[in-house]
């Protein structure tokens, strides 16, 4: 089945400053792949998305471009706010046609 | 558009006791997932339903939980009797059939005591 590897969190920012996190996954075919956000107490919402190699998703100032000869999709913002600060989910829509998740990454952005 | 609606947000029980949560799709949205989070950890999935079947459902404990969708809309997920191991957010999602993208409920936290 497919997997996806998330880099482990929590991670501390200050206000401005420049975010990576590090999503890879292991999956047959071509995936889709997105990144979701969760806000304290809420459910996840859907951040952005990339359906074929190379493609970018972006949104709200974030992106992340589908590399398929590296199995990655990394997500990226170049200069976070306080209101960024949630837990991040990269997830992998493979051939058997399921969701799979990332363990998520927490952060935590500082004025 | 309305979003995926779940209830209750939160709900306390001891263990051995019953609970049951509800979910209600966007609509017109023929496939609908029930998810556990356990905390620290992203969701994992427990079944999957294409209008009122079953598509999946093999990481389900079916010894104690349970889950129906009549009519092919909402659907509830029932855990009888719960263990202090149930204690997670429950997390409802649907999606359009022509669509890869999922959309998820607030979900309902759940704590068994």
């Amino acid at each position: 089945g497919n997997s996806v590897t998330q880099m482990e969190g929590p991670v501390t920012l200050s206000e401005e400053a420049f975010l990576t996190i590090n999503c890879t996954y292991t999956a047959t075919g071509y995936p889709s792949l997105f990144w979701y956000v969760q806000y304290p107490g809420e459910g996840l919402q859907l951040l952005l998305k990339a359906t074929k190699a190379d493609d970018k998703g972006s949104n709200k100032g974030f992106e992340a471009t589908y590399r398929k000869e590296t199995t990655s999709f990394h997500l990226e913002k170049g200069s976070v706010q306080v209101s960024d600060s949630a837990v991040y989910f990269c997830g992998c829509w493979g051939s058997a046609r399921q969701l799979t998740f990332g363990s998520g990454t927490q952060l935590t952005v500082l004025p | 558009e309305a979003g995926v609606a779940q209830s209750p947000r939160y709900k306390i029980i001891e263990k051995r006791q019953s609970v049951a949560f509800w979910c209600n799709p966007i609509s017109g949205h023929a496939t609908l997932y029930w998810y556990q989070q356990i905390l620290g950890q992203g969701p994992k999935l427990l079944i999957q339903f294409q209008n009122n079947g079953v598509v999946d459902d093999s990481q389900l404990p079916k010894d104690r939980f349970s889950a129906e969708r009549l009519k092919g809309v909402d659907s509830t997920l029932k855990i009888q009797p719960a263990k202090l191991e149930d204690s997670a957010v429950y997390l409802c999602a649907s999606r359009d059939a022509r669509e890869d993208t999922q959309y998820f409920g607030p979900g309902t936290r759940l704590t068994v005591l």
